[in-house]
C-alpha cells in the first residue's frame, strides 16, 4: 500500500524561482492537507481540499496556490520562492469520517 | 479548534511506561481527542483517539478524565523507538476538521 506520496523528497531553489510539489493519495480519501513544518515547530496548515475542485485556505497560505482537479493528486505550487520558505512539507490525507490521517514522508525545501 | 496544552518535553527509561498528559480544558462535546506521534525526519503518525471512553491499541492506550478536559497517553512499555514529539489534537469527528498541531512532548527514552 503506497499510502500517500510525495515528491520530490528535497529540492534546493532559487529566489524568485517557481515549482509545484505533488503529493499523491491511493485510498480514495476526500480529504487532503498541506502543512508546512519549520524548525523545531509544529506543523502549520497551508491549503486543504475536501474533494475535487474544492479548496480552502489555512493558517499560512500566502504565497502558495493548490488545486484539485483529481480525488488522488493535490500538488502545491510555489510561484515566486522565498527564503521564508524554506520548510518541510507534508502532505496528508483522511476519509470523510475524520478518524485517521495519513502523512506523506515530506518534502524538504531550501530556497536560496 | 479549541486548544490543548502539553509539556515541552519528557523522559522516561526503556522499558517503563510512560504517561503523556494533555490538558483540552475548552473541549466541547463534539471533539474527539486524537494523538499523533512525529518520528525524527518523518511525518506524523496515527497513535490513537478518543471521545468519552479508554481506547487500547496496539501501540498506545488513552486515558480520558470524566468531565473530558485532559487525557493521557500511555505508552506501556517504552522503547527507543518511541523517541518522538507526541501530539495531542482534538478533531470534530464526522467531518474533515483540520489537524491544528502545537509544539507538542518531545519524548526522550533512554537505556
Amino acid at each position: 500500500n503506497a499510502g500517500v506520496t510525495q515528491t520530490p523528497k528535497f529540492r534546493i531553489l532559487k529566489i524568485g524561482q517557481s515549482m509545484t510539489l505533488q503529493c499523491t493519495q491511493d485510498m480514495n480519501h476526500n480529504y487532503m492537507y498541506w502543512y508546512r513544518q519549520d524548525p523545531g515547530m509544529g506543523l502549520k496548515l497551508i491549503y486543504y481540499s475536501v474533494g475535487a475542485g474544492i479548496t480552502d485556505k489555512g493558517e499560512v497560505p500566502n504565497g502558495y496556490n493548490v488545486s484539485r482537479s483529481t480525488t488522488e493528486d493535490f500538488p502545491l505550487r510555489l510561484e515566486l520562492a522565498a527564503p521564508s520558505q524554506t520548510s518541510v512539507y507534508f502532505c496528508a490525507s483522511s476519509s470523510n469520517k475524520g478518524t485517521e490521517a495519513f502523512f506523506g514522508q515530506g518534502t524538504r525545501l531550501t530556497v536560496v | 479548534d479549541a486548544k490543548t496544552t502539553q509539556p515541552n518535553s519528557m523522559e522516561s527509561n526503556e522499558e517503563e511506561p510512560v504517561h503523556l498528559p494533555c490538558n483540552h480544558s475548552t473541549i466541547s462535546g463534539t471533539d474527539y481527542i486524537h494523538w499523533y506521534r512525529q518520528l525524527p525526519s518523518q511525518g506524523p503518525e496515527y497513535v490513537i483517539h478518543g471521545l468519552t471512553s479508554n481506547v487500547n491499541n496496539r501501540m498506545a492506550s488513552l486515558a480520558i478524565a470524566e468531565d473530558r478536559k485532559s487525557s493521557t497517553l500511555i505508552l506501556h512499555r517504552a522503547t527507543l523507538r518511541d523517541a518522538a514529539v507526541y501530539y495531542c489534537i482534538l478533531r470534530v469527528s464526522g467531518t474533515a476538521s483540520k489537524l491544528t498541531f502545537g509544539t507538542g512532548t518531545r519524548l526522550q527514552v533512554t537505556l
